[in-house]
């Protein structure tokens, strides 16, 4: 019953460092994302991967790189953590992009870069 | 520029009133428009779905209106209840196999 899973769940970064955010989903969905969430600007994407093997940039990609591991796992990696990447970060996952499909949302990730 | 916007960004009702919340966009032809909720410190979970086919759409005490014309939903939860406070979302469907667009949100706080 997990869904999708993400860790960690907080994690504070000095400016520069490097990490990495885990996520997994048992649902067998092709469809996997990266959202940040930050206070009055609502939930922007920043990567997808619409199935295994492809990625493609969101709203908001500058900072970030991502890898579709395989079918279950897609990561986001900050290389050089900046302030401005301050934020609540979300995994999703879908059975397909569009279409109707629906999002089923990790619990998130706190990060905070000082 | 496309853009979605949720009516405010808070409301307050009294329990047992009916909130009633919007959502507008700009310059997208959405296929589905879903509705999500989330609750302080957790992710956003589904409520309702509904096709631009569709008028309406309803689940227990939740109702969604899709009208494509005025490029407006309204989703509305009757005989509101303290449990129901939480932040709702708004999604756009814009495309096939394109991510959806969600609105900032609108937080509802259901006074007792």
């Amino acid at each position: 019953n997990a869904g999708v899973t993400q860790t960690p769940k907080f994690q504070v970064l000095k400016t520069g460092q490097s990490m990495t955010l885990q996520c997994a989903q048992d649902m067998n969905h092709n469809s996997m994302y990266w959202y940040r969430q930050d206070p009055g600007m609502g939930l922007r994407l920043i990567y997808y991967s619409a199935s295994e093997g492809t990625t493609d940039k969101g709203e908001v990609p500058n900072g970030y790189n991502v890898s579709r591991l395989n079918k279950r796992e897609f990561s986001l990696r900050l290389e050089s953590a900046a302030p401005s990447q301050t934020s609540v970060y979300f995994c999703a996952s879908s059975e397909v992009g569009g279409n109707g499909n629906t999002i089923y949302f990790g619990e998130g990730s706190w990060l905070t870069v000082v | 520029s496309q853009k979605i916007e949720q009516n405010s960004e808070a409301l307050n009702i009294q329990e047992g009133k009916t909130a009633t919340l919007t959502c507008n966009y700009t310059n997208y032809s959405p296929a589905y428009l879903q509705w999500y909720r989330q609750d302080p410190g957790r992710g956003p979970v589904f409520l309702l779905l509904i096709r631009e086919n569709e008028k309406e759409k309803r689940k227990e005490r939740l109702k969604v209106t899709f009208d494509t014309t005025l490029k407006q939903s309204l989703f509305h939860i009757t005989a509101s209840q303290p449990a129901d406070s939480a932040t709702y979302l708004c999604a756009l469907d814009v495309s096939g196999n394109t991510p959806l667009v969600f609105g900032k949100g609108t937080r509802l706080s259901v006074i007792a």
